[in-house]
C-alpha cells in the first residue's frame, strides 16, 4: 500500500502570494493532520480534519487554512505568503482522532521557500 | 500548555557507543509519548511509542521507557551503527476526546555517528 504523498516536493514562491499544497492519505485513513516545520524546529501542529470537517487548531494565523475532500485527500492554502512561512510542511494521516494509540504516518513534505 | 524539552544537539558518538538522548514533557492529561525519527530530507518516521506509565516502548535496538514520576522518555540504543545518524525528535499526544489529537515536539536532536 502506498504511503502518505504529498505535492509539490519544493516550492518557491514571493512574498505575498498564494500557495496550495496537497496531501493523499493512506488507503482506509479518514483523518489528515499538517505541520509546519522550519528549519532547525520541531514540527507545529497546524490543524486536523476528519470526515471533512476541522477537528482542532493550532496557534497559527487566519491565512493559514485548508479542506478534506471526499476522497479524503487534503489541500492546505496559505495567503498573503511571508518570509516566515517558509518550511517544510508536513502532512500526517491516521484512522481517525484518538484511534490505533494515535498513531501518525507522515508523508515526505513540501518544502516551501518565500522570496 | 503541553510542551516536550529534549537534549540539544549535535550529539556526536563513535559506532558501537551507548546512545542516550533526554527528553521531559509537560502535559495536562495523560499523553501517549512517541520518538520520532528523521533522516535528511525526508520526512518523519515512526521509532517507537509508549502509552501509559511503566510501558516500555522498542524498536531496531532503541528503547525509551515511560516514566511518568519523573515526566520523562529517555531514549536509548546499546550500540550505535552510522546508519543511525538522523535529527531524533520526542513527543507527546494529549488527546483527550472530541477534538483534535496533534502531536507536540520537542525542537528535535541530531545525532552524528562516526565510524
Amino acid at each position: 500500500d502506498a504511503g502518505v504523498t504529498q505535492s509539490p516536493t519544493h516550492l518557491i514562491k514571493t512574498r505575498g502570494q498564494h500557495v496550495t499544497l496537497r496531501c493523499s492519505p493512506i488507503s482506509g485513513h479518514k483523518s489528515v493532520s499538517w505541520y509546519q516545520q522550519v528549519l532547525g524546529q520541531g514540527p507545529q501542529f497546524i490543524f486536523q480534519y476528519y470526515e471533512k470537517e476541522e477537528r482542532g487548531r493550532g496557534n497559527f494565523p487566519d491565512r493559514f487554512s485548508a479542506r478534506q475532500f471526499p476522497n479524503y485527500s487534503s489541500e492546505l492554502n496559505v495567503n498573503a505568503l511571508l518570509l516566515g512561512d517558509s518550511a517544510l510542511y508536513l502532512c500526517a494521516s491516521s484512522l481517525a482522532p484518538g484511534a490505533d494509540s494515535y498513531e501518525q504516518y507522515f508523508g515526505p513534505g513540501t518544502r516551501l521557500t518565500v522570496t | 500548555g503541553d510542551s516536550v524539552t529534549q537534549m540539544e544537539g549535535p550529539v556526536t558518538l563513535s559506532e558501537e557507543a551507548f546512545l542516550t538522548i533526554n527528553c521531559t514533557y509537560t502535559a495536562t492529561g495523560y499523553p501517549s509519548l512517541f520518538w520520532y525519527v528523521q533522516y535528511p530530507g525526508e520526512g518523519l518516521q515512526l521509532l517507537l511509542k509508549a502509552t501509559k506509565a511503566d510501558d516500555k516502548g522498542s524498536n531496531k535496538g532503541f528503547e525509551a521507557t515511560y516514566r511518568k514520576e519523573t515526566t520523562s522518555f529517555h531514549l536509548e540504543k546499546g550500540s550505535v551503527q552510522v546508519s543511525d545518524s538522523a535529527v531524533y525528535f520526542c513527543a507527546l499526544n494529549d488527546y483527550s476526546g472530541g477534538g483534535a489529537d496533534g502531536l507536540t515536539f520537542g525542537k528535535g536532536t541530531h545525532l552524528i555517528i562516526q565510524p
